[in-house]
């Protein structure tokens, strides 16, 4: 079976720019969480999304948004880039929303210039 | 505020001596919890998940889970320079409207010396 699958794995980005992001989760799986991970502010949650639905949003600003296709598959966004931004965003998913274990992606290591 | 305290260490232990780690979480009503390992420049991937009160074991690992204390840790036995790695304490507690929300605790590095 197939892991969490992110693309791209790297990505180097001025300030100022939008990026996206995608993941391809576990076949089967409808949940899908996104992390941001810094050295100093570890894991912290972005948003999660089920069966197309917001279900759950971490404490960051409006540029960073995300959506979840019928498949799936989700993408986050995230606009005017600022240099604060560069950290590696992991992607997690889950068969069922919230209590269940979370498989994660390899990531994608984004860097602002 | 749900929030998932761990000791950031570094904790270190010889090879083949006992490791333990210690995580604490402050919504009493939490009802899964997991630990994860993360090895430098990688992703989180899954050592244990614990949902009642007691002992869990697996190979050389066992999770710990005390509700009444809102406390869970992960015992490492025999360790091994392999083990050195970030461990991750993560809870999932209701969060409203039928959902549940996983937090992360910021990790404790453990260095096993050979």
């Amino acid at each position: 079976k197939a892991g969490v699958t992110q693309t791209p794995r790297y990505l180097i980005k001025t300030r100022g720019q939008q990026v996206t992001l995608s993941c391809s989760p576990i076949s089967g799986h409808r949940s899908v969480s996104w992390y941001q991970q810094t050295p100093g502010q570890g894991l912290q949650f972005l948003f999660e999304y089920f069966s197309e639905t917001q279900r759950n949003k971490g404490n960051f600003p409006g540029r960073f948004s995300g959506r979840q296709f019928s498949n799936s598959r989700s993408e986050m966004n995230v606009s005017t880039l600022e240099l604060g931004d560069s950290a590696l965003y992991l992607c997690a998913s889950s068969a069922s929303q919230g209590r269940d274990i979370q498989y994660f992606g390899a990531g994608t290591r984004l860097s602002v210039l | 505020q749900k929030e998932v305290e761990q000791n950031s260490g570094p904790l270190s232990v010889p090879e083949g001596a006992i490791a333990s780690l210690n995580c604490t979480y402050s919504d009493r009503g939490s009802q899964s919890f997991f630990w994860y390992r993360q090895y430098s420049g990688k992703s989180p991937e899954l050592i244990m998940s614990i949902y009642s009160n007691g002992d869990k074991e697996d190979g050389r690992f066992t999770a710990q889970l005390n509700k009444a204390s809102q406390y869970v840790s992960l015992l490492i036995r025999d360790s091994q320079p392999s083990d050195s790695a970030t461990y991750l304490c993560a809870v999932a507690a209701y969060s409203g409207a039928g959902s549940y929300q996983l937090t992360f605790g910021k990790g404790t590095k453990l260095s096993v010396i050979p």
